[in-house]
């Protein structure tokens, strides 16, 4: 089946600094990326939906210029948080869609600590 | 805002019971789809019911759709220790739009 991987896998780092997420779609092209945020016991929550070549769009409530999303390929997507805070402390999940629109992969996820 | 509402929100059942999940949802789908979850990990992908079909089966699990009720159960049969793990629904409304996952169940078996 169809993979995507995130990297790191996790990370910590201070609060003020920023943080980049990589999210790969291995084996095939994805047109759509998702960023979703999961905190502990809880669903995950979209944060935005990134199309290859052009400005994401972003959930109510999601600061786009807190989370910086770029989408330069059909295989890669990142997330940079910037000047991350203890809040920003959550499970990062990155989805990819396949140019088909078929089928919705998802990458293992990033947890991210901010001290 | 969430789609799915998932019930119960825990469940504890022993090994070799099984185990039933319920999904209901508020606005018209095109497919319903079940992950799961273990803890600290990502999300893996188990059945897929389409809007037009009204049960699915996928070795132990069992799914069933009813788009009047709006609502969709997940049957695990049999259950292992295994499966202990975070249940989720996600609705698709189609036209390449984005899932939107319900809250979640916590199933835990017993050895």
């Amino acid at each position: 089946g169809a993979v995507v991987s995130q990297h790191p896998s996790w990370v910590i780092c201070k609060s003020g600094t920023s943080v980049k997420i990589e999210c790969r779609s291995l084996d095939f092209q994805a047109t759509t990326m998702f960023w979703y945020r999961q905190f502990p016991k809880q669903s995950l929550m979209l944060m935005a939906t990134s199309n290859e070549g052009s400005k994401a769009t972003y959930e109510q409530g999601v600061e786009k210029d807190k989370f910086l999303i770029n989408h330069a390929s059909l295989t890669l997507s990142t997330l940079t948080v910037t000047s991350a805070h203890p809040e920003d402390s959550s499970f990062y999940i990155c989805s990819a869609r396949d140019h088909r629109g078929r089928s919705q992969y998802f990458g293992p996820g990033t947890r991210l600590t901010v001290l | 805002s969430q789609q799915g509402e998932e019930d119960p929100q825990a469940l504890s059942i022993q090994e070799g019971e099984n185990a039933t999940m319920n999904c209901s949802y508020k606005t018209s789908i095109n497919n319903l789809q079940w992950y799961r979850q273990n803890s600290g990990r990502g999300l893996v992908h188990l059945i897929l019911i389409r809007s037009n079909e009204r049960e699915k089966h996928s070795g132990r699990l069992r799914v069933t759709l009813d788009t009047s009720k709006k609502s969709s159960s997940l049957l695990i049969t049999a259950s292992r220790a295994a499966d202990t793990a975070s249940y989720f629904c996600a609705t698709d409304p189609g036209a390449n739009s984005k899932l939107t996952f319900g809250k979640g169940i916590t199933l835990s078996v017993r050895p």
